[in-house]
């Protein structure tokens, strides 16, 4: 079984532009969150994902945002990039997201905003 | 919101010495236990995990114990070898919660 996949896997942007990151989940799964992994601050969750619909947000400004599709794949958007979004965003994916579900992550996408 | 601590932040042992980790949370709705390992340039993993109704896990070398009264869960990892040196994060969760502990550095040493 395909594990989670993301892309890409690094990007580098300049402060000010918009991008947006993609993840593949593990087939059948249905949960797909987002989290922020910087030197300082650990993992920091985004938002969750289940059958399209967004379940839980983060304490993130609404420059983040995210949609799932109907083949769970999702995707994450910032905009109007600042230099502290510069981090590994990593995505998981879970069969249903809720509690005693493991989290299998992906490589994360390296954002380098200069 | 939930609030989750790991102590310690970071730890050195020996090879072939005891590891504990210690996490410590606030929400009393936390049902589910984990830990995962990050070790450098590779993604997370779960390496062991327990629910509410269990004191204690144990699996091969590592094993978890929990505290809900206390709010607070341990990893125990024994015999510790190199490829045990990572990051350690645990998350203590419920429903769609979602909340990692900061993480702790384990190294050790030949």
């Amino acid at each position: 079984k395909a594990g989670v996949t993301q892309t890409p896997r690094y990007l580098i942007k300049t402060r000010g532009q918009q991008v947006t990151l993609s993840c593949s989940p593990i087939s059948g799964h249905r949960s797909v969150s987002w989290y922020q992994q910087t030197p300082g601050q650990g993992l920091q969750f985004l938002f969750e994902y289940f059958s399209e619909t967004q379940r839980n947000k983060g304490n993130f400004p609404g420059r983040f945002s995210g949609r799932q599709f109907s083949n769970s794949r999702s995707e994450m958007n910032v905009s109007t990039l600042e230099l502290g979004d510069s981090a590994l965003y990593l995505c998981a994916s879970s069969r249903t997201g809720t509690s005693y579900n493991e989290q299998f992550f992906g490589p994360g996408t390296r954002l380098t905003v200069l | 919101g939930e609030n989750v601590e790991q102590h310690p932040s970071t730890l050195s042992v020996q090879e072939g010495d005891s590891a504990v980790i210690k996490c410590t949370y606030s929400d009393s709705a936390s049902n589910y236990f984990p830990w995962y390992k990050q070790e450098l340039g590779k993604r997370p993993q779960l390496i062991i995990d327990i629910r509410s109704n269990v004191g204690e896990k144990k699996d091969q070398r590592i094993a978890v114990t929990l505290n809900k009264t206390a709010k607070h869960f341990s990893l125990h990892i024994t015999e510790t070898q190199p490829e045990d040196s990572a990051v350690y994060f645990c998350a203590p969760s419920w429903g769609q919660n979602f909340v990692f502990g900061p993480g702790t550095r384990l190294s050790v040493l030949p």
